[in-house]
């Protein structure tokens, strides 16, 4: 099973802010990697898909990058609706997610 | 816009059984694979099991394997779960998503499945 790791868990972060979340696989996935937002009691959405392309209708300050076993997800300046819980997700075997990364008012 | 609506979820004794259904309209039900994903309260999200379009070829994960069954109506365009011996651990809510290239494009807004005595 590959098994997906994110950080940092908590990212403490004010509205301007340059956020960046790291996701590392435990075997090569090659570019086979989303990402998601999810805020409280709502379900997750899709921000990434192919490790950087960027899903339609998500704003561009979002970005992603990275190959193989190793992704991050940039914010480029934080806004108020960013507030919330990140996760990465592999579907190069089978399908698994990332522990998730808070995204919380400092 | 694509729509996923879940029901059926509810309380139910440990070693019980329940069935999912995901409604879902706005898209071409029938061209695509289609998924059950969880989150257990204050957890992180787990796939569980999905199924083809044509309904041909399924996956679960380990854990629920032999326990739940995942089928589809294409003509009701409709999805299901049906979850047997259930467990405390199972307790989560389950969402219903749509594949695009193998990754979750949609999801719906989820049923509360609690396993509890």
């Amino acid at each position: 099973d590959i098994q997906m790791t994110q950080s940092p868990s908590t990212l403490s972060a004010s509205v301007g802010d340059r956020v960046t979340i790291t996701c590392r696989a435990s075997q090569s996935i090659s570019n086979w990697l989303a990402w998601y937002q999810q805020k409280p009691g709502k379900a997750p959405k899709l921000l990434i898909y192919k490790a950087s392309s960027l899903e339609g209708g998500v704003p561009s300050r979002f970005s992603g990058s990275g190959s193989g076993t190793e992704f991050t997800l940039t914010i480029s300046s934080l806004q108020p609706d960013d507030f919330a819980t990140y996760y990465c997700q592999q579907y190069d075997s089978y399908w698994t997610f990332g522990q998730g990364t808070k995204v919380e008012i400092k | 816009e694509v729509q996923l609506v879940e029901s059926g979820g509810g309380l139910v004794q440990p070693g019980g059984s329940l069935r999912l259904s995901c409604a879902a309209s706005e898209f071409t039900f029938s061209n695509y694979w289609m998924n059950w994903v969880r989150q257990a309260p204050g957890k992180g999200l787990e796939w569980v099991a999905n199924i083809k379009h044509d309904g041909s070829e399924e996956h679960y994960l380990d854990s629920v394997k032999g326990r739940f069954t995942i089928s589809r109506d294409n003509a009701k365009k409709s999805l299901y779960l049906q979850m047997n011996s259930l467990r405390a651990e199972d307790t989560a809510m389950y969402y219903c998503a749509k594949f695009r290239d193998f990754y979750f494009d949609y999801w719906g807004q989820g049923t509360l499945v609690t396993v509890s005595s």
